[in-house]
């Protein structure tokens, strides 16, 4: 068990809606990154999200959005979706700089696996 | 921009023996991180092993151990006395500078361990 919690485990919806994931960081990681996995495309960074703050953006799509709370827990938003969103998304948390030393290992979730119909 | 690439699709070693994972990756970066991450059937992605570049001893964890050849940018996996349970996706990944930054994975090797 890494620490990360991931819900819900599997999520079955139709093209068109709207889903949202959520992650729920190591306690102490200040640092959020979700990746998407599927067949085609292997694993890929969408975004990293530091104390709340938005760090680093990559291959998101513009219907994808995520947000980080007070609490550090993350929440990533899916919309408009497509058959193609279907994968696997992982979220993964670490440290990322506590008291001026940077921790580089990033613990993985159990991931939400989503199928879109 | 960095690349990281798995050159073995799929790899299959009797229980017992050691088998070796490939991994090279191309970086302008001095200073990085490289992991090798495991997944299971369970698709949960487990860290197996991490090497930080500006160490020149490679990492060892129990069975796993790495061959960091950094001139070369080749970052290999060996498993010893190889196990049921080390059947799964081999990941290897790459993230500059001191961390803080995303992951960049290779393709995969499925790795089967026969009975």
């Amino acid at each position: 068990d890494s620490g990360v919690t991931q819900t819900p485990k599997h999520l079955i919806t139709a093209t068109g809606q709207r889903v949202t994931l959520r992650c729920s960081p190591r306690s102490g990681d200040l640092s959020v990154y979700w990746y998407q996995q599927s067949l085609d495309q292997g694993l890929q960074f969408l975004i990293q999200y530091y104390n709340g703050e938005e760090r680093a953006k990559g291959n998101i799509l513009e219907r994808f959005s995520a947000q980080q709370f007070p609490d550090l827990h993350s929440e990533l938003n899916l919309s408009s979706l497509e058959l193609g969103d279907s994968a696997l998304y992982f979220c993964a948390s670490s440290v990322a700089m506590r008291g001026g030393e940077s921790t580089d290992t990033q613990y993985f979730g159990p991931g939400t696996r989503l199928t879109v119909l | 921009a960095q690349t990281v690439t798995q050159s073995q699709p799929e790899m299959s070693v009797q229980e017992a023996e050691t088998v070796t994972l490939s991994c090279t990756y191309d970086t302008s970066e001095s200073n990085y991180y490289l992991f090798w991450y495991k997944q299971p059937p369970s698709r949960q992605m487990i860290l197996v092993i991490r090497q930080e570049a500006y160490k020149q001893q490679n990492a060892t964890e129990n069975r796993f151990s790495v061959n960091f050849q950094k001139a070369a940018k080749s970052f290999s996996l060996k498993i010893s006395d190889s196990q049921l349970g080390d059947t799964a996706m081999y990941f290897c990944a790459f993230t500059p500078n001191f961390g803080n930054e995303k992951l960049t994975f290779g393709t995969g090797t499925r790795l089967t361990i026969i009975p």
